[in-house]
């Protein structure tokens, strides 16, 4: 199946640093999202991407859809203590009935 | 409004012991999905369906079956358990718009012993 490489694996960041993490694909995607899993929880959407170059913020969050397609970046500016959790990025094709491909994710961990 | 809602959520199992998570939408969502989240792996689909009575494969569907006889259930079954299968299981759904927007229940932690 398709391989998306997520990296970093995982971080530990003091409060108020800014945070990147990226992803890369062997295959293009049509879209690319961004998903945050809590303790206990399933994983909530946190940005989506549905033009290659395109840049969108979500409040702290800014993520970028690669040019090439086959790779996307997160930002998270002046994190808190809430940030901590497991990042996903995902990828969905053409005429996939929505199915989505992960990222390994990016566990991040925030100390005060 | 309730989501995506999934039981039981923790069950351990022996070897070769069956059953079936539960999962249901209330959100009228034709298209559903089960993944299994494994540590370190991302999430992996095992099954998912467009609508009642259709039903496909995903990346790792052997050992499980699944059935949609309605829009809002979607039961996941494991037949024969084995130790591979522990893992979290998660259902979701999404509306089948072009957002890509996957909604998720809260998991279904299975042990194999």
């Amino acid at each position: 199946g398709q391989q998306l490489n997520q990296s970093p694996q995982s971080m530990f960041i003091q409060e108020g640093e800014d945070v990147s993490m990226n992803c890369t694909s062997s295959s293009i995607f049509n879209t690319w999202l961004w998903y945050k899993q809590d303790p206990g929880e399933g994983p909530v959407l946190l940005i989506a991407l549905y033009k290659a170059g395109e840049l969108t913020s979500n409040g702290r969050l800014t993520a970028q859809f690669g040019i090439t397609r086959k790779d996307s970046f997160l930002n998270i500016s002046a994190s808190i203590p809430s940030d901590v959790g497991i990042y996903f990025c995902a990828g969905q094709g053409s005429g996939t009935a929505s199915k989505l491909t992960f990222g390994t994710g990016t566990r991040l961990q925030v100390t005060l | 409004n309730a989501g995506v809602t999934q039981t039981p959520k923790f069950r351990i199992l022996k070897i070769g012991q069956s059953m079936t998570l539960q999962c249901t939408q209330d959100m009228n969502h034709n298209y559903m999905y089960w993944y299994r989240q494994d540590p370190g792996m991302g999430l992996k689909l095992i099954y998912y369906s467009v609508g009642a009575g259709i039903t496909d494969k995903g990346e790792v569907p052997n050992g499980y079956n699944v059935s949609r006889s309605t829009t809002e259930d979607f039961p996941l079954r494991l037949e024969l358990a084995a130790p591979s299968q522990t893992s979290v299981y998660f259902c979701a759904s999404a509306s089948g718009s072009s957002t890509g927007e996957l909604f998720f229940g809260e998991g279904s932690r299975l042990t194999v012993l």
